[in-house]
């Protein structure tokens, strides 16, 4: 089982605004990352830490951190960041790296 | 241009072995941490393991379900990274991703940046 909780499947309407979680005790000592993975596609990086967005990623897409979840936002999504949604972190251990199970993010 | 290439996957019985392989360009590869990133059919994402730089000690660590049975290692002069898998069992089948891992930190919060992913080599393990 995974150390980094994410909801399953989350759905939002065209140009609205969406938050996807990560919960884990690793959380209050490590920042996430986070990647959005497209069908027959490798993961895309597309937010780190505290504030790094990668070049070339929209900045409707923001992360934050608060006790032991982490979270990444759309804010007004568009219908190609319809995807798959992993959060990563170091482990408890702070040798490894743990995924969060995914969510899938329907755009209405 | 940048990029990460693997090979070596294939179908393979349990128990056997496999050496996939992955390439890069266009970075400066002798300075990456180089992950190996896994996916089961219809499953999430798990990490398998990582070799740091040489600069960082080349040394590496697993993931438990592959520990003692996987081994990374690297060759700097050809830009290659290598995941030999041995003791294959059948729920090792997954797309086997490389990745560059960026070790980083802010206000003494370490985190890691999987920036560069090649497309993926599939290994299948069955009878």
């Amino acid at each position: 089982s995974s150390e980094l909780t994410q909801d399953p499947a989350v759905s939002v309407a065209l140009g609205q605004t969406v938050r996807i979680t990560c919960q884990g005790d690793s959380l209050r000592t490590y920042y996430a990352s986070w990647y959005q993975q497209k069908p027959g596609q490798a993961p895309l990086l597309v937010f780190s830490g505290q504030n790094n967005r990668p070049s070339g990623i929209p900045d409707r897409f923001s992360g934050s951190s608060s006790g032991n979840t982490a979270s990444l936002t759309i804010t007004g999504p568009q219908a190609e960041d319809e995807a798959d949604y992993y959060c990563s972190s170091r482990d408890s251990s702070g040798d490894h790296v743990v995924f969060g199970g995914g969510t899938k993010l329907t755009v209405l | 241009e940048v990029e990460l290439v693997e090979s070596g996957g294939g179908l393979v019985k349990p128990g056997g072995s496999l050496r996939l392989s992955c390439e890069g360009s266009g970075f400066l590869f002798s300075n990456a941490w180089m992950s190996w990133v896994r996916q089961a059919p219809g499953k999430g994402l798990e990490w398998v393991g990582r070799i740091k730089s040489k600069t960082d000690g080349e040394t590496t660590d697993y993931a438990a379900p592959v520990m003692g049975r996987f081994a990374i290692s690297r060759d700097d002069s050809k830009k290659m990274v290598y995941l030999q898998m041995n003791s294959l069992k059948i729920e090792d089948t997954a797309m086997y991703y490389c990745t560059t891992e960026k070790a980083l930190r802010f206000l003494d919060r370490l985190y890691d940046a999987f920036d560069i992913w090649g497309q993926g080599t599939m290994v299948t393990v069955s009878s």
